[in-house]
């Protein structure tokens, strides 16, 4: 167990609706990332909170936003959902974005849009 | 902009064998550190080993070593003793150091599978 919660587990929703995904960093971290795995793909990393605020933007479509509240969760919001969104998205956190600190994962949330 | 390589989409292993999965880098900064995850079929991100671009000395975890040779930008991971469980995806990741943004950048990974 990494200490990094994700909820839900899974999320089957259909093309043009608008879900929420859920992190609760580990215990002391402050950092919080996001990213996107289609299958069978590598990691695309979308974008990055430092105690509540916007550090890194990656790749993250405008259809989609995030932000991390004042006790430390991160909420990802995808909106207007398409099938090409489908993938797993997990969600990392760090004590703090530098230094010699890796990054431990959340278990992820699957989505799949119908 | 730093780029992290997986040269090897696949590679396969015997039981107790060692084996070796290559990873390479570029970036124009001194200061970073490089990772290895592994990500078995329950899709969990577990990281595997750490390396510091500033220590020379290559990172060592029990079975897991790596070979690290910061002039070629080259990170790559050997497992000893290779076992069933070791069998899954590993990703390759980058991390800048003292400033910017800390995204981690990764790979595309290599999937390894463990012949019994």
């Amino acid at each position: 167990d990494s200490g990094v919660t994700q909820t839900p587990k899974h999320l089957i929703t259909a093309t043009g609706q608008r879900v929420t995904l859920r992190c609760s960093p580990r215990s002391g971290d402050l950092s919080v990332y996001w990213y996107q795995q289609s299958l069978d793909q590598g990691l695309q990393f979308l974008i990055q909170y430092y105690n509540g605020e916007e550090r890194a933007k990656g790749n993250i479509l405008e259809r989609f936003s995030a932000q991390q509240f004042p006790d430390l969760h991160s909420e990802l919001n995808l909106s207007s959902l398409e099938l090409g969104d489908s993938a797993l998205y997990f969600c990392a956190s760090s004590v703090a974005p530098q230094g010699p600190t890796e990054a431990f994962f959340g278990q992820g949330t699957r989505l799949t849009v119908v | 902009a730093q780029t992290v390589t997986q040269s090897q989409p696949e590679m396969s292993v015997q039981e107790a064998e060692t084996v070796t999965l290559s990873c390479t880098y570029d970036t124009s900064e001194s200061d970073y550190y490089l990772f290895w995850y592994k990500q078995p079929p329950s899709r969990q991100m577990i990281l595997v080993i750490r390396q510091e671009a500033y220590k020379q000395q290559n990172a060592t975890e029990n079975r897991f070593s790596v070979n690290f040779q910061k002039a070629a930008k080259s990170f790559s991971l050997k497992i000893s003793d290779s076992q069933l469980g070791d069998a899954a995806m590993y990703f390759c990741a980058y991390r800048r150091g003292t400033s910017g943004t800390y995204k981690y950048i990764f790979g595309t990974g290599t999937r390894l599978k463990v012949l019994a």
